[in-house]
């Protein structure tokens, strides 16, 4: 199975723009699809990024995902940050098995 | 609109088996993977495993000699069951929908379930 690597922790100020990485140590990245999740204090996960680059409707468009194989790591990007988008970020792709990987999360920080 | 509610008993003694049930409302258990994830205090998230309407399971590796999943279509709810248990069981278990792209669309809210004499 591979692990997917993610930093600890991210802190920017309101307005500006944070990138969290998440690097799949074995197996392309692009063989399987890459969610990202947030979690808010006491609350249960919600998606805000499916499928590598996908948006639920309801999550606003200053979140974006992406991919790149050069790194084999898959991004998300949240620009115009909030105060609300202070939480913890999961990465989660599948291997071959089609058994779930979650990354380690990070804890973003709005200063 | 769909939910998933978790339930079963918030405390359970070491070596005994831990039993969660998630009840599936506002969508049809046959479609869709159903899965366990679990997140102990303070740490990150934890795939335990999932389950298909047909009963078919994929449990985690580290997990696997501990864990069932059994599911009931007709009504409606899949559950799981984790035995000899430990201290380091300790944790909020989730139930999720899960499609076939890899996604847990939806979550259940939570339950703690905490290991101790």
């Amino acid at each position: 199975n591979f692990v997917l690597t993610q930093p600890h922790s991210v802190s920017e100020s309101p307005g500006r723009t944070v990138t969290i990485s998440c690097t799949r140590s074995s197996g392309g990245v692009a063989s399987s699809y890459v969610q990202w999740y947030q979690q808010r204090p006491g609350s249960a996960p919600t998606t805000v990024i499916y499928e590598n680059e996908q948006r639920p409707s309801e999550v606003p468009d200053r979140f974006s995902g992406s991919i790149d194989i050069s790194s084999n790591s898959a991004s998300l990007t949240i620009s115009g940050l909030k105060t609300e988008d202070e939480a913890d970020y999961y990465c989660q792709s599948y291997d071959s098995n089609n058994q779930d990987v979650f990354g380690g999360g990070t804890k973003v920080t709005v200063l | 609109q769909v939910q998933l509610q978790e339930s079963g008993p918030g405390l359970v003694k070491p070596s005994e088996t831990l039993s969660l049930t998630c009840t599936v409302s506002g969508d049809s258990i046959s479609s869709h993977y159903w899965s366990w994830i679990r997140q102990p205090p303070g740490k990150g998230l934890e795939w335990i495993g999932h389950i298909y309407y047909n009963g078919r399971t994929n449990y985690n590796p580290s997990l696997k000699s501990r864990v069932t999943m059994s599911v009931d279509t007709s009504k409606k709810w899949f559950s799981l069951k984790l035995n000899s248990v430990t201290a380091a069981d300790t944790a909020v278990y989730y139930c999720s929908r899960r499609n076939f792209r890899g996604v847990s669309d939806v979550w259940g809210q939570g339950t703690m379930v905490t290991v101790s004499s």
